[in-house]
């Protein structure tokens, strides 16, 4: 799986959009982008993935560029409950193919 | 629906000794996996059942890091002795199958948080 980039640390206000980034400028033809997060004390939970279009769903939306080497995941109006540590992950897409996690970026929303 | 349950939640140990934690997956999920999760960094996956089937076991420490998933549903992760580095959350995760779509995505348990001393 192509090797992912993200800021160690962010910080938001409450209300305001959080604009997470990503860089993966080895992203083969058939990895999609998968993003996570991972609430204190919790596991990981599944937020997003795409593969070169835009996508966008309850939780978040995700910005895919056009040459797909970069991303950006967007929580609209974050909350302090959305203070998490984010992945950003790319790997072929479906349940047979095993997730490997970076370090990613720890977001604190601030009151 | 219930989620993935996991327990116990917290466990000291000295080195040495033995710890098994235990995993029940969402029911119908015939996926199931191990992470270790150190401090600081993401989560590494140990090993994935397919069924009661062992899929991918590659990081697994074989020689003190045993798994089992007896009928297919439950599962246990034993360390056996343990050392200092096996200080750790030990998170377990299960998805529907082989599949694509949002509801073959793993779901993360809460963990069991290991403490060697």
């Amino acid at each position: 799986d192509a090797k992912t980039t993200q800021p160690t640390s962010m910080d938001c206000a409450e209300g305001r959009a959080a604009n997470l980034p990503c860089n993966h400028s080895t992203i083969s033809g058939n990895e999609y982008v998968y993003w996570y997060r991972q609430i204190h004390s919790q596991g990981p939970q599944y937020i997003i993935h795409g593969l070169k279009n835009n996508e966008t769903n309850e939780m978040a939306s995700l910005i895919i560029t056009e040459d797909r080497k970069s991303s950006t995941l967007i929580l609209p109006h974050a909350t302090l409950r959305d203070t998490a540590v984010y992945y950003c992950i790319v790997r072929v897409g479906g349940s047979n193919y095993k997730l490997t996690f970076g370090k990613g970026t720890l977001l604190t929303v601030n009151p | 629906e219930a989620g993935v349950a996991q327990s116990p939640r917290y466990k000291i140990i000295e080195k040495r000794q033995s710890v098994a934690f235990w995993c029940n997956p969402i029911s119908g999920h015939a996926t199931l996996y191990w992470y270790q999760q150190i401090l600081g960094q993401g989560p590494k996956l140990l090993i994935q059942f397919q069924n009661n089937g062992v899929v991918d076991d590659s990081q697994l420490p074989k020689d003190r890091f045993s798994a089992e998933r007896l009928k297919g549903v439950d599962s246990t992760l034993k360390i056996q002795p343990a050392k200092l580095e096996d200080s750790a959350v030990y998170l377990c995760a299960s998805s529907l199958g082989t599949g694509w779509g949002l509801a073959y995505e793993q779901y993360f348990g809460p963990g069991t948080r290991l403490t060697v001393t």
